[in-house]
């Protein structure tokens, strides 16, 4: 069954522009979190969604968001982007944590100039 | 809030060597997880610990939980060139569906 795919594999952005980035679950996955990769703060939570509702958040400025679509699909958006925010950004997605574990996909790398 | 320390850091072994990385958690462990990345790339799910004195094994590698939940090993066997990379270990924060991370463990296999 195909994975977690995420989109897109780079991209590259200015300082000040927003950007969007997608994320498709395992198909019968209703879980989705987010997650940014950077060398200095590692792995941190950004937020999890669940059946179209955000039920964790991380700390991160209002600048990040998300949303979760009826298929399960998520998105994520960084609005007025900073050098800081250039990172790899991952998603994940789940059954049942418990006995399924996370799947991770691939991740967007972001660059911000 | 919840912190895992991985030890060593960084890891330089000839292949064939064995090798075992820690995670140590600031708060009980209710769920362990085991990834491996490659650099810039998603993390691939290795093993997941749920129960004090748990241990899994997949091939050459081998994971436990102690049993009082604060710590996990991971042991590699007869490292190999493939198994180099990143390894990273996950918690869960407890009752919600997100993961806190330890910063990795990055492995260099010497051929």
């Amino acid at each position: 069954k195909a994975g977690v795919t995420q989109t897109p594999r780079y991209l590259i952005k200015t300082r000040g522009q927003q950007v969007t980035l997608s994320c498709s679950p395992i198909s019968g996955h209703r879980s989705v979190s987010w997650y940014q990769q950077t060398p200095g703060q590692g792995l941190q939570f950004l937020f999890e969604y669940f059946s179209e509702t955000q039920r964790n958040k991380g700390n991160f400025p209002g600048r990040f968001s998300g949303r979760q679509f009826s298929n399960s699909r998520s998105e994520m958006n960084v609005s007025t982007l900073e050098l800081g925010d250039s990172a790899l950004y991952l998603c994940a997605s789940s059954l049942s944590a418990a006995t399924n574990g996370y799947t991770f996909g691939s991740g967007t790398r972001l660059t911000v100039v | 809030s919840q912190e895992l320390e991985q030890s060593p850091q960084s890891l330089i072994v000839q292949e064939g060597k064995n090798l075992t990385i820690n995670c140590t958690s600031s708060k009980t462990l209710y769920g362990l997880y085991w990834y491996k990345q490659k650099y810039g790339e998603g993390l691939i799910f290795l093993m997941m610990l749920q129960k004090g004195g748990e241990e899994k094994s997949h091939e050459k590698i081998t994971a436990k939980l102690d049993e009082k939940k604060q710590q996990s090993s991971l042991h590699i066997t007869a490292s190999q060139p493939s198994h180099a990379g990143i390894y990273l270990c996950g918690a869960d924060g407890g009752g919600s569906e997100k993961l806190v991370f330890g910063k990795g463990t990055k492995l260099t296999v010497n051929p």
